[in-house]
């Protein structure tokens, strides 16, 4: 079946960008995202990527797409301490289900 | 705009109690999805609707599990009897009809379970 893979932690200064991994099974997804979730709240839709793309910017945030090796990462450029949070990769499968990753807990420091 | 709202936010109960948490999705939102989140298994799908029908209920870990979508703004998950393994944060979302959208999802706030 289809998996979503991402590494759980990721610790970086405030102000370094931040490079979150993910890969992913299934090649016949339409739609790649990246959501967040903040602590006591549910998961909001950071960003997504039509797989036709290679690569999407949104002001801080760039998503790059390699379809080839089924690769999704996410940067966050001058990273702040707001950004701290877990983000998770997500895939919409065949069904129109969306398959998450495990989350990558971001820690930013001071 | 009202998002998803989910009812508990927060349930503790003893084994065995039966427990039913809500959801009113967003209005004109023609799916609904039930996730479960643990520590051990991260985001997991257990059901989802399309026009109040159930789709796909493989996600349902157990038959103690059920869930129903009476009318387009309303739906129910219900665990009976309720079990320690259970404890979970329970997220409701919706999502707008397909082809009209990216397949964002639209989530809750979550109801976190605690079964004792």
């Amino acid at each position: 079946g289809e998996d979503v893979e991402q590494s759980l932690f990721l610790s970086v200064r405030e102000g370094d960008s931040s490079v979150i991994n993910c890969t992913y099974t299934d090649s016949s997804s339409t739609y790649l995202y990246w959501y967040k979730q903040e602590p006591g709240a549910g998961l909001q839709l950071l960003t997504y990527i039509f797989s036709n793309m290679d690569m999407k910017q949104d002001q801080r945030l760039t998503v790059l797409l390699n379809k080839k090796d089924k690769h999704l990462s996410l940067r966050i450029a001058d990273t702040q301490t707001g950004d701290s949070a877990i983000y998770f990769c997500a895939e919409m499968d065949s069904s129109y289900k969306l398959i998450f990753g495990s989350g990558t807990r971001l820690l930013v420091r001071p | 705009d009202a998002g998803v709202i989910q009812s508990p936010r927060h349930e503790v109960t003893e084994m065995g109690q039966e427990v039913t948490l809500r959801c009113k999705p967003i209005s004109g939102h023609d799916y609904l999805f039930w996730y479960r989140q643990t520590m051990m298994r991260g985001l997991e799908l257990l059901i989802y609707f399309n026009n109040n029908v159930p789709i796909d209920d493989s996600g349902m870990p157990e038959d103690r599990f059920s869930a129903k979508m009476p009318n387009a703004s309303f739906s129910t998950l219900k665990i009976q009897p309720s079990e320690p393994r259970d404890s979970a944060v329970y997220f409701c979302a919706s999502s707008p009809k397909r082809g009209k959208n990216t397949g964002e999802l639209f989530f809750g706030e979550g109801s976190r379970l605690t079964v004792l």
